[in-house]
Formats: C-alpha cells, sequence, structure tokens
C-alpha cells in the first residue's frame, strides 16, 4: 500500500509570492492533516480536511488556506509569502474514527 | 490549552544503553497519548500510542505507560541500537481539538554511538 505523497519535495520561492502544496492520501483515508514544523516552533497544527470540509484550524493567519477535493486528496495555498513561512510542510492521512496519523516525507519550503 | 513537555535533547548513550525520554502534558479531559520518530529527511512514523490511563503501548522495543495521576507518557527502551538514532516527539490529541489535531513536544534528539 503506497503511503502518503507529497510535492513536490523541495519549494524556493520569493517573498510576497503564493505557492501550492499537494498532498495525495493513503488510499481509502479520507482524512487529511496539515502540519509546519520549524526549528523555533516545532511542528504546529494548520487544518485538517474530511469529506471536503475544513473540521478544524489551528492558529494561522488566513494566508494559509487549504482544500480537499473528492478522491481525498488536499492542497495547502500559502499566499503573500513571508520569510518565516520557511519551513517542512507535513501531511498526514487517516480513515476515520480514532485511528493514527501516518505522515509523508514533507516538503520544505524555503522562502528568500 | 493543550501542551506537551519533553526533555530537552540532545540525549547521547553508547549502543546497548537503557533509554528514557520524559514527557509530560496539560490537558482536558482524557487525551490519547502518541510517541512520533523522525530520521532524517523523512516524515513522522508512529512509534506507539495509548488511549486511557494506564495502557502502556509498545513497539519494536520501545514501551510508555499513560500516567495520569502524574500526567506523563515517558519513553523508554531496554537497549538502544545506533538505528535508533533520530529525533522522538511526544504527542497528545484532546477530545476538546479534535482526534486529529495532535499537539507535539520540541521533540528529543537521540544520538547512539557504537
Amino acid at each position: 500500500k503506497a503511503g502518503v505523497t507529497q510535492t513536490p519535495r523541495y519549494l524556493i520561492k520569493t517573498r510576497g509570492q503564493q505557492v501550492t502544496l499537494s498532498c495525495s492520501p493513503i488510499s481509502g483515508h479520507r482524512s487529511v492533516s496539515w502540519y509546519q514544523q520549524t526549528p523555533g516552533q516545532g511542528l504546529q497544527f494548520l487544518f485538517e480536511y474530511f469529506s471536503e470540509t475544513q473540521r478544524n484550524k489551528g492558529n494561522f493567519p488566513g494566508r494559509f488556506s487549504g482544500r480537499q477535493f473528492s478522491n481525498s486528496r488536499s492542497e495547502m495555498n500559502v499566499s503573500t509569502l513571508e520569510l518565516g513561512d520557511s519551513a517542512l510542510y507535513l501531511c498526514a492521512s487517516s480513515s476515520a474514527g480514532g485511528s493514527p496519523l501516518h505522515f509523508g516525507n514533507g516538503t520544505r519550503l524555503t522562502v528568500t | 490549552g493543550n501542551s506537551v513537555t519533553q526533555m530537552e535533547g540532545p540525549v547521547t548513550l553508547s549502543e546497548e544503553a537503557f533509554l528514557t525520554i520524559n514527557c509530560t502534558y496539560t490537558a482536558t479531559g482524557y487525551p490519547s497519548l502518541f510517541w512520533y520518530v523522525q530520521y532524517p529527511g523523512e516524515g513522522l512514523q508512529l512509534l506507539l500510542k495509548a488511549t486511557k490511563a494506564d495502557d502502556k503501548g509498545s513497539n519494536k522495543g520501545f514501551e510508555a505507560t499513560y500516567r495520569k495521576e502524574t500526567t506523563s507518557f515517558h519513553l523508554e527502551k531496554g537497549s538502544v541500537q545506533v538505528s535508533d538514532s533520530a529525533v522522538y516527539f511526544c504527542a497528545l490529541s484532546g477530545m476538546d481539538t479534535g482526534r486529529r489535531a495532535l499537539t507535539f513536544g520540541s521533540g528529543t534528539r537521540l544520538q547512539v554511538q557504537p
């Protein structure tokens, strides 16, 4: 069974630009969550989608948004990039209920 | 709100030494508790979990017991190997924030020397 796939693995963007990251969950998983990992703030929850609906949102500005498609694939968008948005963005999927999260290898975003 | 506190790293041990990584938490109600491991260049892998008080999670020789009275979930392994070198994260999911909105500790880097 294929794991969680995140694309691209690396991205370099300039301040003020926007970026879209993609996540394909494990087949059959309907929940997708996104996390930001930085050396200073550690791992922080961004948002969670289930059946195309956002079910939970972390404490991030409105520049961070996401969506989920009918095939459970998810995208995350960051607009008006800031230097502080440089981070490893991790996607995780799970099936319904209390099953554990399965993480992808992340997309490393560098903002210059 | 929820929070997780882990011991600062790095933790440096010789092969076959005993490992303890301390983790304490603050949460309302009865959270589920997890240990995740991150190898260089990779995402997080679930190592073990416990969903109620006195549960013991175990996997690959690692174990941790959910202690509600001390709000702790310390990770232990009797004999570490070089291949255990990684960053270990303690995490919780609270009933109030949704089961898939994990709160993570800051991570503890483990270095095992041959």
